[in-house]
C-alpha cells in the first residue's frame, strides 16, 4: 500500500545533540510537510517543499533544517536540540492542488 | 493574520449527533478540511468543502458557507470509537494547509 513512513517511530536524544529525522513516501507526491505537534496542540507547520523549492516558516527556528534529496525522501535535522523541542514530528505530504494530506505516523522525540 | 477557531472541547452521548465549527481568517482560501486524530495517532483526514453547502460521507457530513467564513462538522450516531480530536483546516494561496487548535471530543456511554 502508498503510504508514509517514518523513522524512528521513537527518537531519544541529549541536550544539545544534533539528531535527524526521516520520512519517506510511496505516494509519488511532490508536496512533503514537517509539523510540530506538542501534546494538546495543534500541528504546527516547521516548512515545506514545493517539489525541490523549500518555503520556511517566519517562526521556525534556525535550529530547524530540512533537506528533500528526492521526491521520496525528506529530512529534518535539529542542530542543537533544546528541552523544548521535545514533541512528536509529523511528516505528511500532498498533491500540488490537493486538499488532502497525508500523514505518516510521527516520531516522537525526547530531549535528555 | 490567519486564524481558525474552533472550541476546544465537546461532550456528547454516545447515539447522538454532534456538530464542531469552525471560523477562519486566512489570505486565501481554497477550502475548509477536517481531520481526525486519536491520541498517539497521526492526523487522518476526513472531508473536504470547496464550495458551499453541506457534504456527506458516512456518518460525517461538513458543511460550508464560504460568505460567513464558517464550516463545521457533523458526527451522527456517535460511537466511542469517535472520541478524539478533530481539526479543521484551510488551504491557503501559498499551498500551505493551516490547522486549527483542535476540538477534543468527549463521548459519554
Amino acid at each position: 500500500d502508498a503510504m508514509v513512513i517514518q523513522n524512528p517511530r521513537y527518537q531519544v536524544t541529549q541536550f544539545g545533540k544534533p539528531v535527524t529525522l526521516s520520512c519517506s513516501q510511496t505516494l509519488n507526491h511532490n508536496v512533503m510537510y514537517w509539523y510540530q505537534q506538542k501534546s494538546s496542540q495543534a500541528p504546527k507547520l516547521l516548512f515545506h517543499y514545493y517539489d525541490k523549492d523549500f518555503n520556511n516558516e517566519a517562526d521556525t527556528p534556525d535550529n530547524f533544517q530540512s533537506r528533500r534529496p528526492n521526491t521520496s525522501f525528506c529530512f529534518l535535522d535539529i542542530r542543537s536540540p533544546g528541552l523544548g523541542d521535545a514533541a512528536m514530528y509529523l511528516c505528511a505530504t500532498s498533491l500540488t492542488s490537493s486538499y488532502e494530506q497525508y500523514f505518516g505516523p510521527g516520531t516522537r522525540l525526547t530531549v535528555t | 493574520g490567519q486564524s481558525l477557531e474552533q472550541p476546544s472541547e465537546v461532550t456528547a452521548v454516545e447515539g447522538a449527533i454532534v456538530q464542531i465549527n469552525c471560523t477562519y481568517q486566512t489570505s486565501g482560501f481554497y477550502g475548509l478540511s477536517w481531520y481526525q486524530q486519536h491520541d498517539g495517532g497521526a492526523p487522518t483526514f476526513l472531508s473536504y468543502n470547496a464550495l458551499d453547502g453541506l457534504e456527506e460521507t458516512g456518518r460525517f457530513s461538513s458543511f460550508l458557507s464560504r460568505s460567513d467564513s464558517y464550516g463545521y462538522l457533523l458526527l451522527q450516531e456517535l460511537q466511542m470509537k469517535d472520541s478524539a480530536s478533530y481539526f479543521c483546516a484551510v488551504r491557503d494561496r501559498d499551498d500551505k494547509i493551516i490547522f486549527g487548535k483542535g476540538t477534543r471530543l468527549h463521548i459519554l456511554p
